[in-house]
């Protein structure tokens, strides 16, 4: 089974409109943190925001949100009043706290976010 | 250096040729990871290095896929007899200690290789 799902593998949203990227994980593990990177298309991985399971407020990062539903697991992206340099890759990763896979981050296939004018 | 390094940012090579790759993670940072994104693919995990531990190798695909980290800091990622279907960005990243669940990982610019 996937870890990661990102079933939105291209999305538009309007310049100044908020856009949210899905993400649902599955994990046994009850202590573990959800990661969004964004990947322009220069290739380099940004880190955004990060959600640990024992969180008890969605995380946010300026204009980033993450809406954690953690009974449904899903950790979706919301980017606010989205900007032309918003356009990239979106990446939803998670890292479990398992003996002996506590190291890697797990990453899902990405969702193309295109922002238009 | 500010971030981690990646060399060389491309390499072209015939099928066959051994090819090596190398990264130089944050200084200080003693975990460092190998990664692997095809054309439009998600980040699929090679192998794990933290400290003096043995290296986690689970992702490796092939035993012609091998990597070593010297002196806790630079490593190289070396393919034996490339095949087309290793083309793909070969992307390092370190983190500062040992994969927390709230650690974050800090990636370089990937060494594009392109098997002909």
């Amino acid at each position: 089974a996937q870890k990661i799902t990102q079933t939105q593998p291209g999305m538009f949203v309007q310049e100044k409109e908020a856009v949210t990227l899905d993400c649902t994980y599955d994990t046994s593990d009850p202590s573990y943190g959800l990661f969004w990177y964004k990947q322009p298309s220069s290739g380099e991985m940004i880190f955004l925001i990060y959600q640990g399971s024992y969180d008890q407020q969605n995380a946010t990062e300026g204009r980033y949100s993450l809406n954690f539903q953690k009974a449904r697991k899903s950790a979706n992206l919301v980017i606010s009043a989205s900007q032309l340099g918003d356009s990239a890759m979106y990446f939803c990763a998670m890292r479990e706290a398992l003996t002996g896979t506590a190291s890697k981050l797990t990453f899902g296939t990405g969702t193309r976010l295109q922002v238009t004018l | 250096g500010a971030g981690v390094s990646q060399s060389p940012s491309n390499k072209v090579t015939e099928k066959g040729k051994d090819v090596e790759l190398r990264c130089d993670p944050i200084s200080g940072h003693t975990a460092l990871y190998w990664y692997r994104q095809s054309l439009g693919q998600g980040l699929e995990f090679l192998i794990y290095f933290q400290g003096n531990s043995a290296p986690d190798k689970s992702g490796l695909p092939s035993d012609r896929f091998s990597a070593e980290r010297t002196g806790g800091s630079v490593s190289t990622l070396t393919i034996q007899r490339t095949q087309q279907e290793d083309s793909a960005v070969y992307l390092c990243a370190s983190s500062p200690t040992r994969g927390t669940t709230n650690e974050k990982l800090f990636f370089g610019s990937g060494t594009q290789l392109s098997v002909l």
